[in-house]
């Protein structure tokens, strides 16, 4: 079984330029997260689908970041437009709603965004 | 508010010993708690689920225990080998409702062979 995959794997933008960053999660896994690290601090929460809804998003920075999941299948997350503290490793995550309360999360390799 | 911490932030051992992991948290009204590793450069490795109702999980060579009373998990390795080094992470739900994890720093893991 595939694992949650992300794509890029590197990215390298200039400010104020925009960059998408796309998640495929597990096949049947209905919760998708995405959570970022920032150089020399801790992995942050940014935001939680289930299906296709916004469940949790208040990990957002700011309304420079918007995440779609259309479909309720992949996501995508861009930054428009994008500033040098945006840097940092973006990663998925997804979990399925079973066995009860399990939640057990399975994280992607990351994306590194380089904002120059 | 939320906020894990983790002790050792480094750790450095020869190959064939046992060792333990720490970590804390501050609010106690969590439902699970899960331990990862992360390798230079790639994502997060799952290693064990510990839920609520539970007090410990085992997984091969691993073993995670749970106090949420006082708000503290263990990571135990037994017989840790060069193989194992890594950065070890916990993560717990920001509260009793949300998925959202808080992460602690992670503890640095060297194993000499």
């Amino acid at each position: 079984e595939a694992g949650v995959t992300q794509f890029p794997s590197h990215s390298v933008i200039e400010k104020g330029q925009t960059v998408t960053l796309r998640c495929d999660p597990i096949s049947g896994h209905d919760n998708l997260y995405w959570y970022r690290r920032v150089m020399g601090k801790e992995i942050k929460f940014l935001l939680h689908f289930v299906k296709e809804s916004k469940q949790d998003e208040s990990g957002m920075p700011n309304n420079r970041f918007l995440a779609e999941r259309t479909g309720g299948t992949y996501s995508t997350l861009k930054v428009q437009p994008a500033e040098l503290e945006d840097s940092g490793v973006y990663f998925c995550a997804s979990s399925q709603d079973w066995p009860m309360n399990s939640y057990e999360q399975y994280f992607g390799p990351g994306t590194r965004l380089t904002v120059t | 508010k939320q906020e894990v911490t983790q002790i050792p932030a480094a750790l450095s051992v020869p190959e064939g010993e046992n060792l333990v992991l720490n970590c804390s948290f501050t609010d106690s009204a969590i439902y699970n708690l899960q331990w990862f590793r992360q390798d230079p450069g790639k994502g997060l490795t799952s290693l064990l689920l510990i839920q609520s109702s539970q007090r410990e999980q085992t997984s091969g060579r691993l073993n995670a225990s749970l106090d949420k009373s006082s708000g503290r998990s263990t990571l135990y390795i037994a017989a840790s080998q060069p193989g194992d080094s890594a950065t070890y992470l916990c993560a717990v739900p920001r509260d009793n409702y949300g998925q959202n994890f808080v992460f602690g720093p992670g503890t640095r893991l060297s194993v000499l062979p």
